[in-house]
């Protein structure tokens, strides 16, 4: 039912670049903002960056969020193990009048 | 600190009734606008319900509408989730979280404290 279309999986080496796409519509990323959530093994949802890329203290400033058209990224440099974890895109959908989350991407430190 | 608390999760058959309560503290609860969003196990995040400030508003995923509830009592500080004609797709976690500004700029908003969830299984 997601309306935003994330890859199921990315992967890097410590130190490396991570980014993750959030694909969405007019309805909802190209009207509203996205926020990215991290959800750690076992844990609720975290709120990870906010209005396309705001990132709420004491999140750091490793992870960075954009925003263009109709799409969203989320980018994780230097990547560490902390970072192993699912991550979500979200945002308004205007059509649906509804708070909608993108499929999910798992994140591996290999 | 902000704190929520999830409660009411258990196994139910399926075409049973159920209500979730999500108990706020560290907070001015009548401030705040609340959702519900639950995950399967195994599963990705899926948007329930929101409701307003005075409890007069709501909005809910088309997958719930009709059949759940979303309700508040600022004097208990406590959300609610009615959940009627429950499905055995309905089993997942199910969390509370607080939005971050609230009824007007909803469009704009995002999801700022979360609860820990609480597991409703639904099965025969």
């Amino acid at each position: 039912q997601s309306v935003l279309t994330q890859p199921p999986s990315a992967s890097g080496t410590p130190g490396q670049w991570v980014t993750i796409s959030c694909s969405g519509s007019n309805s909802n990323i190209g009207s509203n903002p996205v926020n990215w959530y991290q959800q750690l093994p076992g844990t609720a949802p975290k709120l990870l960056i906010y209005s396309n890329d705001q990132r709420p203290s004491g999140v750091p400033d490793r992870f960075s969020g954009s925003k263009s058209g109709t799409s969203a990224s989320l980018a994780i440099s230097g990547l560490q193990s902390e970072a192993e974890a699912d991550y979500y895109c979200a945002a308004w959908d205007d059509s649906l009048n509804a708070y909608v989350f993108g499929t999910g991407t798992k994140v591996t430190v290999l | 600190q902000v704190q929520l608390v999830e409660s009411g999760g258990g196994v139910v058959q399926p075409g049973r009734s159920l209500r979730l309560s999500c108990a706020a503290s560290g907070f001015t609860f009548s401030s705040y606008v609340f959702h519900w969003v639950r995950q399967a196990p195994g599963k990705g995040l899926e948007w329930v319900a929101v409701i307003s400030y005075d409890g007069e508003n709501q909005f809910y995923a088309d997958s719930v509408k009709g059949r759940f509830t979303i309700s508040r009592d600022s004097f208990k500080k406590t959300l609610y989730l009615q959940m009627n004609r429950l499905k055995v797709e309905d089993t997942a976690v199910y969390y509370c979280a607080r939005d971050a500004l609230g009824w007007q700029l909803l469009v704009r908003s995002w999801l700022d404290s979360w609860g820990q969830g609480t597991l409703v299984t639904v099965s025969s």
